[in-house]
């Protein structure tokens, strides 16, 4: 089982340039959500989705974008990248938004804004 | 909106023994779910334990076993006979709603041989 998929692994960009990191999952999840994992900071949740149509803020979302219009992909768009957007980021799905649901967790990309 | 202490950012024992980590959170819900995460080196989110707030027995998964004090809202969790693989990251973590997770900031675990 391939579980939580994240792609690219590592991505280094300059500022002002725009790219979209890559989630999907083929566990049927309903529920998908961004993190983003800082240096003495824990991860932070940056927008979250209960369903396919269906996207919400969560701690942190300034500067970033996502949509699902399936209910497998849930892409996380960086439209002018910044140096404070440095940090790894995390993808992880839940079957449900119940509060029972363990998180699944992707292996997280690195992404250095020079 | 809640909030997640870990109060010990570091933390070093010799192979074999107990290690205990603390864990303190802040809510007004009353219906909710703690988790412990484990992160080694290789970045990977691994999930050890998970508590409902209803249950009053403490969870437990082989060498791994939680503390959970509602009234106190703390939820420790406690390594027994420690291995150099549970060198890691470890994540205190909060569901009471749709959102998501509430993260501590972790504590590092460093099992001596």
């Amino acid at each position: 089982n391939a579980g939580v998929t994240q792609t690219p692994k590592f991505q280094v960009l300059k500022t002002g340039q725009s790219m979209t990191l890559q989630c999907a999952q083929d566990m049927n999840h309903e529920y998908m959500s961004w993190y983003r994992q800082d240096p003495g900071m824990g991860l932070r949740l940056i927008h979250y989705s209960v369903g396919a149509g269906i996207t919400d803020q969560g701690e942190v979302p300034n500067g970033y974008n996502v949509s699902r219009s399936t209910t497998e992909d849930f892409p996380l768009r960086l439209l002018s990248a910044a140096p404070s957007q440095t940090s790894v980021y995390f993808c992880a799905s839940s079957l449900s938004q119940l509060l029972a649901s363990p998180l699944h967790f992707g292996n997280g990309t690195r992404l250095t804004v020079t | 909106a809640q909030t997640v202490t870990q109060s010990q950012p570091e933390m070093s024992v010799q192979e074999a023994e107990t290690v205990t980590l603390s864990c303190t959170y802040d809510t007004s819900e009353n219906n909710y779910y703690l988790f412990w995460y484990k992160q080694p080196p290789s970045r990977q989110m691994i999930l050890v334990i998970r508590q409902e707030a209803y249950k009053q027995q403490n969870a437990t998964e082989n060498r791994f076993s939680v503390n959970f004090q509602k009234a106190a809202k703390s939820f420790s969790l406690k390594i027994s006979d420690s291995q150099l693989g549970d060198t890691a990251m470890y994540f205190c973590a909060f569901r009471g709603g749709a959102d998501g997770l509430t993260f501590g900031k972790g504590t590092h675990l460093i099992i001596q041989p």
